[in-house]
């Protein structure tokens, strides 16, 4: 069955640390993988994108990783601030165009 | 930027009645889809949409759900009689053509069936 899986589920961080965020996929065939910001009330915005060949990939202050052997990948965040405070869903691509979606990690960046 | 937009940003409706949520997407892009989210779960594929006709739609896009694109710039999914079980975001998307392009997705609209 193609599907995503995140972890942890949610987390607090104090502003200005960092975090990682895990995902795990089985889909198949795999085209690549993309970490999405959900703003409340907002629809998902992609922060990065990243195919098989990839490994590491950077947006300023996110870098995402990618190891296609074990299929997962994370999603670091670097001197979180209080507008990194989101769902960040883990979603692969898959066969024609079509998505596996995570359920999302749900950070919370406190002052 | 360009951007996907929706309407209306929440609905609120009696379960059996119709609605229609609407989606004006990026003006150049050619291919559609509509996703659900129903609250604390993941976002499942509804369906996708090019050419002026579905071109794959999930288990969860039953009879009761249909989209249309009446015009060059609207995409609407309308939903016949709702059920309770259809409170959920209905977020829609857009790509721009062939080969992999990322989907931009709106900002969503809150179905509420009550």
């Amino acid at each position: 069955k193609n599907q995503v899986e995140q972890s942890p589920q949610s987390l607090i961080i104090l502003e200005g640390k960092n975090c990682t965020l895990q995902c795990n996929y089985t889909v198949s065939p795999f085209s690549n993988l993309r970490w999405y910001k959900q703003d409340t009330g907002r629809g998902p915005v992609s922060l990065t994108i990243m195919t098989f060949s990839e490994n590491t990939k950077s947006n300023g202050r996110y870098t995402a990783t990618l190891d296609a052997d074990t299929k997962q990948s994370s999603l670091h965040i670097t001197a979180s601030q209080l507008s990194d405070s989101a769902s960040y869903i883990c979603v692969a691509h898959y066969g024609n165009n079509r998505l596996a979606f995570g359920k999302g990690n749900q950070v919370v960046v406190i002052p | 930027e360009p951007e996907v937009t929706q309407t209306p940003s929440h609905q609120v409706t009696q379960m059996g009645q119709e609605v229609i949520l609407r989606c004006v997407p990026i003006s150049n892009h050619l291919y559609f889809y509509w996703y659900r989210q129903i609250l604390g779960q993941k976002v499942e594929f509804l369906v996708s949409f090019y050419n002026n006709e579905i071109s794959e739609k999930s288990e969860i896009f039953d009879d009761q759900f249909s989209v249309e694109r009446p015009d060059g710039s609207n995409f609407t999914l309308k939903i016949r009689s709702t059920k309770l079980e259809d409170s959920a975001m209905y977020f829609c998307a857009s790509r721009a053509g062939q080969g992999y392009n990322e989907q931009f997705f709106g900002p969503g609209t809150r179905l509420t069936v009550l």
